[in-house]
Order: structure tokens, then C-alpha cells, then sequence
């Protein structure tokens, strides 16, 4: 059963970047037509799609935060990855990596919080 | 950017039917792009309940049933129980914004 797992910084100083990685088990990150996506949810709020990206490498990002988005993938390790810039204390939330879509598989999620 | 707005609460009895509503527009749920529905029980990721508009994928109950029309979706809850009590959400895709929406999301009380 496939299973993913996010980890990385979850204690952020304003203006450093933001690195999360989604480590997928039970199965490829290269099965064909799934992409692998990034979401987020700020406490007590909603869902935020970030962006995803296919094994191919091709990606694609919601345009509020293109400007400070990178995900990435690695086939050999069997992950992907997220870097976003530049972060302020709205980029404060707990970040998923989903396998879609429909978005039918998630990680746990992991705080990333930022503060001075 | 929420362009999909759901009600902020509904409750209801044990046993008791609720409905969901999620309002879109013309560029998402009206543009013909599939409407899908999350599960977020507290402390927890959310969980696909229902994709492509009215497909239940393995394991989750008959109780729960979706549909769509126009610019609009529905998530039905019958029998309503205990474990239900958790946040809902819809999701599209919004050609306009060019990006995966969610709804603002649904508190379902049990009273």
C-alpha cells in the first residue's frame, strides 16, 4: 500500500527558505499518471494547493506563490521535494504531499511554523 | 482564493440526513471540471470521500453520495453518525485562476 511521508525544517526564521521532502514507500514515484502535489493548511483555516510535479520532472505551481516555489523530484531516492523562498509568518501551516488527482492519498502532514 | 464556497456549519441528529452545498462558478464546477470531496477528521489529513463528482472510492459507506449541477455540487450525509463529525471539503480545478481550488470547507456537528 503506498504511503508517503513528508519531512524537513519546521522552525523558520522570516525570510529563509523552506525545505520539505515527500518520501513515497510501498510503490514508484515514476507509476505513470500521477502527479505528486504539495498542499498546505494554515492553522484553523483551509486547504492551499501549492503545486506538483510528475516523475517526468515537468512541473507546475499555483501563480500566487510561483515566484517562490521549486518542487522537484528524484527518482532514485524515490521522493519528492519542496523549496519555497523568501517565507513570512502567512506561510506559517502544516504541509501535506498528496499523490493525485483526486487527491486520494496523503502524508501525515508536518508544522512548519516561522517566527523570529 | 476560494472561489468555492461551502456553508460554514451543518448539524444534525444521529440517524438524521445533511447536505453540503459547495458554490462554484463558470470557471470551475460550471466549466465542467470534476468536483471532489475531502474528509478531515480532527488532527488529521484529509481523506478523498467521494472523486469525479459521485464515485465512492473502496471502503468509504453508501451513506455518503455526491452530485453536481451548473455551477454547483452537493455532498449527502444519510444515517449520520458519531464518526462523521469532522471538516469537509470540496475541490476543482478553476480554469480562470489556472490552479486546484478548495472550498472554504464545512464543519459537520453531530448533535
Amino acid at each position: 500500500q503506498l504511503q508517503l511521508q513528508e519531512s524537513g525544517s519546521g522552525l523558520l526564521k522570516p525570510s529563509q527558505t523552506l525545505s520539505l521532502t515527500c518520501a513515497v514507500s510501498g510503490g514508484s514515484i515514476s507509476s505513470a499518471g500521477y502527479s505528486w502535489n504539495w498542499i498546505r493548511q494554515p492553522p484553523g483555516k483551509g486547504l492551499e494547493w501549492i503545486g506538483y510535479t510528475y516523475h517526468s520532472g515537468s512541473t507546475y505551481y499555483n501563480p500566487s506563490l510561483k515566484s517562490r516555489v521549486t518542487i522537484s523530484v528524484d527518482r532514485s531516492k524515490n521522493h519528492f521535494s519542496l523549496r519555497l523562498s523568501s517565507v513570512t509568518a502567512a506561510d506559517a501551516a502544516v504541509y501535506y504531499c498528496a499523490r493525485g488527482k483526486p487527491f486520494d492519498i496523503w502524508g501525515q502532514g508536518t508544522m512548519v511554523s516561522v517566527s523570529s | 482564493q476560494s472561489v468555492l464556497t461551502q456553508p460554514p456549519s451543518v448539524s444534525g441528529a444521529p440517524g438524521q440526513k445533511v447536505t453540503i452545498s459547495c458554490t462554484g462558478r463558470n470557471s470551475n464546477i460550471g466549466a465542467g471540471y470534476d468536483v471532489h470531496w475531502y474528509q478531515q477528521l480532527p488532527g488529521t489529513a484529509p481523506k478523498v470521500l467521494i472523486y469525479g463528482n459521485n464515485n465512492r472510492p473502496s471502503g468509504v459507506p453508501d451513506r455518503f453520495s455526491g452530485s453536481k449541477s451548473g455551477t454547483s455540487a452537493s455532498l449527502a450525509i444519510t444515517g449520520l453518525q458519531a464518526e462523521d463529525e469532522a471538516d469537509y471539503y470540496c475541490q476543482s480545478y478553476d480554469s480562470s485562476l489556472s490552479v486546484y481550488v478548495f472550498g472554504t470547507g464545512t464543519k459537520v456537528i453531530v448533535l
